[in-house]
C-alpha cells in the first residue's frame, strides 16, 4: 500500500491564483482530513470528511473548499490564493469509528507571493 | 475553544539521558490521547497511544492524569535518532483530533 499520497510536493502561486491540492489514500479509510501547519505552529484542521459525499468545516476553513466524491480522494481547492495561505498542507486519513490513529501524507509546501 | 498546551522547548539533552515532556488539555470530556512524532519537514507519525493505566513501549512511557488533565511522555536512554518534535494529541468527539504545537527534543552526542 502507498498509504496517503499528496501532489504536488511544492508549489508557488501568485496572489489571486487558484489551485487544487490532491490527496489519495489506498487504505479504504472512511475519514479524511486536511490540515495546515505554519512554521512553529501546531496543525490546524481545515476540513474533514467522514465518508464519500460528506464534508465538514474544521477550525480554519475560510479560503478553502473540498469535495469527497470517492472514498480514496479528498482534494482541497484554493480559489483566490492569499499570502496568508502560505503553509505546509497535510492530508490524513483514519479508518473510522473506534480507530483514532491518523495516517498522514508527506505534505505540500505552498508559497503564495 | 478546546486547547492542548505543550512547552515548545527545545529540550537539549545528551545521549543516554532521560527526558520527560508534559502536556495539558482543556476538554475534560476527551477520551483518547496520543503522542505523535514529527521529524523536521516531515509528516507527523503516531508514536504511541496513552491509556488510563499508563503504557510503555521500549524506552518510551506514556501516562495520563485525568484529574489534572495532563499527559506525560518519558524517554529513557535518549538516542540521537530521538531528536524530533513530539506532538501531544487529544480527541475531540468522534471525528477530530486536536494537536498541540509540539515540544522539540534535541539529543546531542
Amino acid at each position: 500500500n502507498a498509504g496517503v499520497t499528496q501532489t504536488p510536493k511544492f508549489r508557488i502561486l501568485k496572489i489571486g491564483q487558484s489551485m487544487t491540492l490532491q490527496c489519495t489514500q489506498d487504505m479504504n479509510h472512511n475519514y479524511m482530513y486536511w490540515y495546515r501547519q505554519d512554521p512553529g505552529m501546531g496543525l490546524k484542521l481545515i476540513y474533514y470528511s467522514v465518508g464519500a459525499g460528506i464534508t465538514d468545516k474544521g477550525e480554519v476553513p475560510n479560503g478553502y473548499n473540498v469535495s469527497r466524491s470517492t472514498t480514496e480522494d479528498f482534494p482541497l481547492r484554493l480559489e483566490l490564493a492569499a499570502p496568508s495561505q502560505t503553509s505546509v498542507y497535510f492530508c490524513a486519513s483514519r479508518e473510522g469509528v473506534g480507530s483514532y490513529e491518523q495516517y498522514f501524507g508527506p505534505g505540500t509546501r505552498l508559497t503564495v507571493t | 475553544r478546546k486547547e492542548v498546551e505543550q512547552d515548545p522547548g527545545p529540550f537539549n539533552v545528551p545521549e543516554g539521558a532521560t527526558v520527560a515532556f508534559n502536556c495539558t488539555y482543556s476538554n475534560s470530556a476527551s477520551q483518547s490521547f496520543f503522542w505523535y512524532r514529527q521529524d523536521c519537514r516531515k509528516e507527523p507519525k503516531l508514536l504511541m497511544s496513552v491509556y488510563s493505566s499508563g503504557n510503555e513501549d521500549g524506552r518510551f512511557t506514556a501516562q495520563l492524569n485525568r484529574a489534572s488533565q495532563y499527559i506525560s511522555l518519558l524517554i529513557r536512554d535518549s538516542k540521537l535518532s530521538d531528536s524530533a518534535t513530539y506532538l501531544c494529541v487529544v480527541n475531540e468527539g468522534y471525528s477530530t483530533l486536536t494537536f498541540g504545537k509540539g515540544t522539540m527534543l534535541l539529543v546531542s552526542p
